[in-house]
């Protein structure tokens, strides 16, 4: 699977979008872009994933770049109970179903 | 009720103890897994299951072993329990069909190893 590069934290204001960067340089073509949030140690949660159109779900829009080296995951109007770890995860569709976690980015949402 | 349910919540064990986590679900997924995250870092994959008959090891498996009871329950033992096995565990669940996200996980359980 390709490895990801995400910064370990970031704050945001509530009410404003919060845009997480992810970098993934190595992606592969049959490689989707995945991301998870986990809630203070809650079990972690999905929130979306593309392979290379951007994609908008009820939680977050997801823009990869044309070069599918990079991505950002938009919370378009952040709200304390957005505050979480974000993991972006690279890895093909049917590699057996297996989740590999990094390290994350710490959202905080201040008021 | 949770469609992942992990026992105990909290378990505070001896070294050199034997102890089991349990994981039941009602999602009907085929397939399991167990996590374990140490403070600040993502999570590690102990051990996975596709189905009932099937067990493959994760990327840190030592020291742990499984049973998959039934399609709807996995359960994790630490044979001895040693303080670097001190971390929250997640139960997780996912089917054939769904891919990964379609994960489920559990609420954890937070073993700490004296």
């Amino acid at each position: 699977d390709a490895k990801t590069t995400q910064p370990p934290s970031m704050d945001c204001a509530e009410g404003r979008a919060a845009n997480l960067p992810c970098n993934h340089s190595t992606i592969s073509g049959n490689e989707y872009v995945y991301w998870y949030r986990q809630i203070h140690s809650q079990g972690p949660q999905y929130i979306i994933h593309g392979l290379k159109n951007n994609e908008t779900n009820e939680m977050a829009s997801l823009i990869i770049t044309e070069d599918r080296k990079s991505s950002t995951l938009i919370l378009p109007h952040a709200t304390l109970r957005d505050t979480a770890v974000y993991y972006c995860i690279v890895r093909p569709k049917a590699a057996g179903n297996k989740l590999t976690f990094g390290g994350g980015t710490r959202v905080l949402v201040k008021p | 009720d949770a469609d992942v349910t992990q026992t105990p919540r909290n378990r505070i064990t001896k070294t050199g103890k034997r102890i089991m986590l349990e994981c039941s679900q009602t999602k009907g997924h085929d397939r399991m897994y167990w996590y374990r995250q140490d403070p600040g870092l993502g999570l590690r994959l102990i051990y996975y299951s596709f189905d009932v008959k099937d067990i493959n090891k994760g990327e840190i498996s030592d020291g742990y072993s499984v049973s998959r009871q039934a399609q709807a329950k996995f359960s994790l033992s630490l044979e001895s329990a040693i303080p670097n096995q001190t971390a929250l565990y997640f139960c997780a669940t996912s089917s054939t069909g769904t891919d990964v996200y379609g994960y489920t996980f559990g609420s954890g359980t937070r073993l700490t190893v004296v």
